[in-house]
């Protein structure tokens, strides 16, 4: 079956830096997207990678090793609207997206 | 970024009855929709893939007759909930791709509409 993990929760302090970890196997891999989610509000956008590497923007960014079915978030600075969930998801041979449950993360001053 | 808007962002009504959220894409044409399901605590459930024009594409385990959906026009789905109980009561929010801006994969997610079923 299909499946993407990643930790329930996380904590961190205001201004540090904190990594986010996401592992998956799906049948197929056409890009890992990195979306983050405010209680009770939509997901947003965060990052694409369908090549291994990091890709940076601004105080995020997001490392993809396909061979090893890996990802990583990576959070600067953090600042305490960066409370949220964190999801994780792949999009499989049918273009079909497979989430993660989600990382929540608790930022502390 | 392109612009999905939900509505309502949140609704309360009696066991039986039935609700329709709209999902529309404001500043671009959305020739498929997703509806989605997200319980407290819990990731994202696709619930279905609207397509504009033909019938839409039903997770295995969603009830097709009791998640209405239809996708009427290129900027327009509407999930209805029809004979709602309490165990429907959920947070559903809805996301389009801009298929003519290329494929970077992202989905642009409505606001979300939250169900209370009482």
């Amino acid at each position: 079956g299909q499946n993407i993990d990643q930790p329930t929760e996380m904590t961190a302090t205001e201004g540090a830096i904190v990594q986010i970890n996401c592992t998956y196997q799906t049948s197929g891999f056409n890009g890992l997207f990195w979306y983050q989610q405010h209680a009770g509000e939509a997901p947003t956008f965060l990052s694409y990678n369908v090549l291994d590497g990091l890709e940076e923007k601004g105080r995020f960014s997001s490392f993809l090793s396909r061979s090893k079915g890996y990802s990583y978030l990576l959070l600067k600075e953090l600042q305490m609207k960066d409370s949220a969930s964190y999801l994780c998801a792949v999009r499989d041979s049918n273009y079909q997206l497979i989430w993660g449950a989600g990382t929540k993360l608790i930022i502390k001053p | 970024g392109a612009v999905v808007s939900q509505h309502p962002s949140r609704v309360i009504c009696k066991s039986g009855t039935s609700v329709k959220i709209e999902c529309r894409s404001l500043d671009f044409q959305a020739t498929t929709m997703f509806w989605y399901r997200q319980f407290p605590k819990q990731s994202l459930m696709l619930m279905a893939t609207s397509n504009e024009g033909s019938k839409a594409t039903y997770e295995q385990g969603v009830e097709k007759d009791k998640f209405l959906i239809n996708h009427a026009s290129l900027t327009l789905s509407t999930l209805t909930v029809t004979s709602a109980h309490p165990e429907d009561s959920s947070f559903y929010i809805c996301s389009a791709r801009d298929g003519l801006a290329g494929d970077t994969g992202e989905l642009f997610f409505g606001e979300g509409s939250r169900l209370t079923v009482l």
